[in-house]
């Protein structure tokens, strides 16, 4: 099946520093990928949309200066938090589609946990 | 904006017990999906529901779309401990720009006491 991975697993930084996280797709190519961060228990919430080779599409509430989404090429896409605070610790989660595929099933990374002290 | 609503929160069962979650969105959706999360891990796509009225299965699991396409349950027979996890319906809407959304749900815990 696809698989897509994360780098990194986990990250601790200090507050003020910004954190980049990347998602690729290691055996598709994915024109769509898309962010999402999970609390501790809950559900997954959309961050934003992310399209290769044009901007990304944020939801709303969602600070596109503070989360800086590039999507480079068919294969990855990286977010960057920056200036971190403790309140922007959380699991965040990349899933992509297959480019070839009109299913509208999403493979989903295996998340990065990011703690600002 | 959207919002997908899954009930129960939690729920334990003893093994061989049924279970089932229930989803329901506030707007009509194109179609539905479910996901398993096992603790610790990320989304597992299970299966996509598009048509109205829709009924699939996959070994004990049944899921099933409602007719106005704005609900959905996923029911599990006889549960087995290889079941735990968290289980998300998320719902896509296509929007009047023809842009896709994926609205996941809150989700339902499933725990299953051997």
């Amino acid at each position: 099946g696809a698989v897509v991975s994360q780098h990194p697993s986990w990250v601790i930084c200090k507050s003020g520093t910004s954190v980049k996280i990347e998602c690729r797709s290691l055996d598709f190519q994915a024109t769509t990928m898309f962010w999402y961060r999970q609390f501790p228990k809950q559900s997954l919430m959309l961050m934003a949309t992310s399209n290769e080779g044009s901007k990304a599409t944020y939801e709303q509430g969602v600070e596109k200066d503070k989360f800086l989404i590039n999507h480079a090429s068919l294969t990855l896409s990286t977010l960057t938090v920056t200036s971190a605070h403790p309140e922007d610790s959380s699991f965040y989660i990349c899933s992509a589609r297959d480019l070839w595929t009109s299913s509208n099933e999403q493979f989903f990374g295996p998340g990065t946990r990011l703690t600002v002290l | 904006g959207q919002q997908v609503m899954q009930i129960p929160q939690y729920q334990h069962v003893q093994e061989g017990e049924d279970f089932t979650t229930y989803c329901n969105s506030s707007t009509t959706l194109s179609n539905i999906q479910w996901y398993k999360q096992r603790p610790g891990g990320h989304p597992v796509f299970l299966i996509q529901l598009v048509k109205s009225g829709e009924v699939k299965k996959q070994k004990r699991l049944t899921f099933q779309f409602g007719e106005a396409k704005k609900n959905s349950s996923l029911h599990i027979t006889a549960t087995q401990t290889t079941d735990v996890g968290t289980y998300f319906c998320a719902g896509v809407t296509t929007m009047d720009t023809g842009r896709r959304a994926l609205t996941f749900g809150s989700g339902t815990r499933l725990q299953v006491q051997p």
